[in-house]
């Protein structure tokens, strides 16, 4: 079983809809969980960072952590057409900063 | 603030040659990661640098090495070229305070033929 697993999509939405993306960890232990947004031909950018359960809002952006579950979500409001990216979950599961990343999730906003 | 810079941004190579690829880590800060992002897959893990020092590596061959410098820059080597090792190669960095906040380089791309 992979560390993160993550719909790989591809997702394509009307500019101003709710975009949620998901994925599954498989250890209970993991406790920080992190968001990237990667455009094409880019390295992946940090979006949003949580520690253990909760949610985190910056912005149109909400991320989300169910420990009971071992689920990760990341929620985009009002979409934009330049959020058209491939969105990364990660897990730093603190031993080593081998963080393990999911194979992310290719989003199209449409205007 | 500059971020992480890498270099080169595009590197062709033979396959059963040698690549050198380069980053520069934030000012300040003193782990750098490299991954590999192959197509199609999610981003694998090589190494992890710190202080000058290998701290982990990745489930990656003897042939990925590589080093960090005193002013804590960071050379990955690849040797012994193969065509699967076609990827693009990223370069993260994060201090010791907030080490689960890496910021990444915009990668180099290697193409091996």
């Amino acid at each position: 079983q992979k560390e993160v697993e993550q719909d790989p999509g591809p997702l394509s939405v009307p500019e101003g809809a709710i975009v949620s993306l998901n994925c599954t960890y498989s250890n209970s232990a993991f406790q920080y969980f992190m968001w990237y947004r990667q455009y094409s031909r880019k390295g992946p950018e940090l979006l949003m960072y949580t520690y253990s359960s909760g949610n985190k809002e910056d912005g149109r952006f909400t991320a989300q952590v169910d420990k009971s579950s071992k689920y990760i979500s990341l929620f985009i409001r009002d979409s934009q057409p330049s959020d058209s990216a491939t969105y990364l979950c990660a897990v730093d599961p603190n031993t080593g900063n081998q963080f393990y990343f999911g194979t992310g999730t290719s989003l199209t906003v449409i205007p | 603030e500059a971020g992480v810079t890498q270099s080169p941004t595009h590197l062709i190579k033979t396959r059963g040659q040698q690549a050198t690829l380069r980053c520069s880590p934030i000012s300040g800060h003193t782990s750098v990661y490299w991954y590999q992002q192959a197509l199609g897959l999610g981003l694998q893990f090589l190494l992890w640098y710190d202080e000058g020092e290998e701290r982990n590596r990745g489930n990656f061959p003897p042939r990925f090495s590589g080093r960090q410098f005193p002013n804590y820059s960071s050379e990955l080597n690849v040797n012994a070229l193969e065509l699967e090792d076609s990827a693009l190669y990223l370069c993260a960095s994060s201090s010791r305070s907030r080490d689960t906040e890496a910021f990444f380089g915009q990668g180099t791309r290697l193409t091996v033929v």
